[in-house]
């Protein structure tokens, strides 16, 4: 198993810009989940899903979007990036919402 | 509002000793525990996952325990390495498998 995978590692874009940062996973996991880390705040949920066609919004929803459209694939839309969303993006899953979490390796962000 | 507190922020130890990672929580209606460990420009990996039933878990040189009254988990390490040198994380899981993550303590295991 290839675990969680996150592309790109890394990405510049400018402010207005849009992107989508791609997630997946390969153990059939039903939960997914997108947080941003940042020094000094820690890592916080931006949005969650339970299952294909099933999202929510978590901590900190503002200026992205998501849509899980299979299992395997819960990927994060940033519409019109701004400064402040330079971080670093890390993705999880779980078999089900109590169950062990296992985490990507990140997407580092800078939005200049 | 869950808030995560993780004390000491950083620690540096000889390596050989034992030591414990302290982490306390506001809200005790939580349904599990998950401690990580991170390295510096890495992803975090899961160490623990102990259940609200659990008091204790075990994996290796790592001990985790859970009293969710007095809303507490600590993480004992058993004779540190320089290898787990990392920061480590505690997130208690909320209602719908949201994770609540505190500010880390950042451990140095000098050789």
């Amino acid at each position: 198993n290839a675990g969680v995978t996150q592309t790109p590692k890394f990405q510049v874009l400018k402010t207005g810009q849009s992107m989508t940062l791609q997630c997946a996973q390969d153990m059939n996991h039903e939960y997914m989940s997108w947080y941003r880390q940042d020094p000094g705040m820690g890592l916080r949920l931006i949005h969650y899903s339970v299952g294909a066609g099933i999202t929510d919004q978590g901590e900190v929803p503002n200026g992205y979007n998501v849509s899980r459209s299979t299992t395997e694939d819960f990927p994060l839309r940033l519409l019109s990036a701004a400064p402040s969303q330079t971080s670093v993006y890390f993705c999880a899953s779980s078999y089900s919402s109590g169950r062990t979490q296992y985490f990507g390796p990140g997407t580092r962000l800078l939005v200049l | 509002k869950q808030e995560v507190t993780q004390i000491p922020a950083a620690l540096s130890v000889p390596e050989g000793e034992n030591l414990v990672l302290n982490c306390s929580f506001t809200d005790s209606a939580i349904y599990n525990l998950q401690w990580f460990r991170q390295d510096p420009g890495k992803g975090l990996t899961s160490l623990l996952l102990i259940q609200s039933s659990q008091r204790e878990q075990t994996s290796g040189r790592l001990n985790a325990s859970l009293d969710k009254s007095s809303g507490r988990s600590t993480l004992y390490i058993a004779a540190s390495q320089p290898g787990d040198s990392a920061t480590y994380l505690c997130a208690p899981h909320s209602q719908g498998g949201k994770l609540i993550f505190g500010q880390g303590t950042e451990l140095s295991v000098k050789p």
